[in-house]
């Protein structure tokens, strides 16, 4: 079953601006997960964060995680032409069950 | 250097007739899982194993069925494959760990029916 849903569906925007997506989820997590796919290619591991951390940075990538309300987001910063892929944010389970649920994810384009 | 590594990248096949799909890697990783992809849609866990422990989900179908015979390869074998599954199948790897980390994900296999 589908844990997490997104926020926007998509989005397009020009190059240089900032890009943010949200993701919500239903269960309690030990933590959340950012990947990418670029079109017709696998997943790539952006940034993962933990459930006792609010906020973490890795480049251009800010992600915030708020347990209260269930959800997370992903500001890419000054994005550029390359960044244009779909996102997911990914949630494990309390149960250690070693697997990912994705969420549908935002099909983000950064125009030239 | 590629460290999972999904073969075929692009598969066609004719409906009804048995079709593999294979997933190799170098991370020397315990886990390793099985997800279907369909257009626009978000990956969804066919099955996993944790060393030779095969996991297999609740709404997987039968006609999907896997192998891993030794900790570097990993098959998906779809018997009898229709038309709706026609989807990229993606492999990925984690390390053991207490709780989930970051998965690697190949680049996936296409796969087409006809």
């Amino acid at each position: 079953s589908q844990q997490g849903e997104e926020d926007p569906q998509a989005l397009s925007i020009q190059e240089g601006e900032n890009a943010t997506m949200n993701c919500s989820y239903k269960t309690s997590i030990n933590n959340l997960q950012w990947y990418r796919q670029n079109s017709g290619r696998g997943l790539v591991h952006l940034i993962l964060i933990r459930s006792n951390e609010r906020e973490k940075h890795s480049g251009r990538l800010r992600v915030t995680l708020d347990t209260s309300k269930k959800s997370s987001s992903l500001l890419i910063t000054a994005s550029r032409a390359a960044d244009t892929a779909s996102y997911f944010c990914a949630t494990d389970g309390m149960d250690s069950s070693y697997k990912l649920i994705f969420g549908s994810g935002t099909r983000l384009l950064v125009r030239p | 250097d590629a460290m999972v590594i999904q073969n075929p990248r692009y598969q066609v096949t004719q409906f009804g007739k048995p079709v593999t799909l294979s997933c190799s890697q170098t991370l020397n990783h315990n886990v390793m899982y099985w997800y279907q992809q369909k257009s626009s849609q978000a990956p969804k866990l066919l099955f996993h194993y944790y060393d030779k422990d095969f996991n297999n989900e609740a709404d997987t179908p039968d006609n999907f069925q896997s192998r891993r015979p030794n900790t570097s390869f990993c098959f998906l074998d779809i018997r009898s494959p229709g038309l709706g599954d026609a989807a990229m199948y993606l492999c990925a790897t984690s390390g053991q760990g207490r709780y989930q980390e970051t998965q690697y994900f190949g680049p996936g296999t296409r796969l087409l029916v006809l």
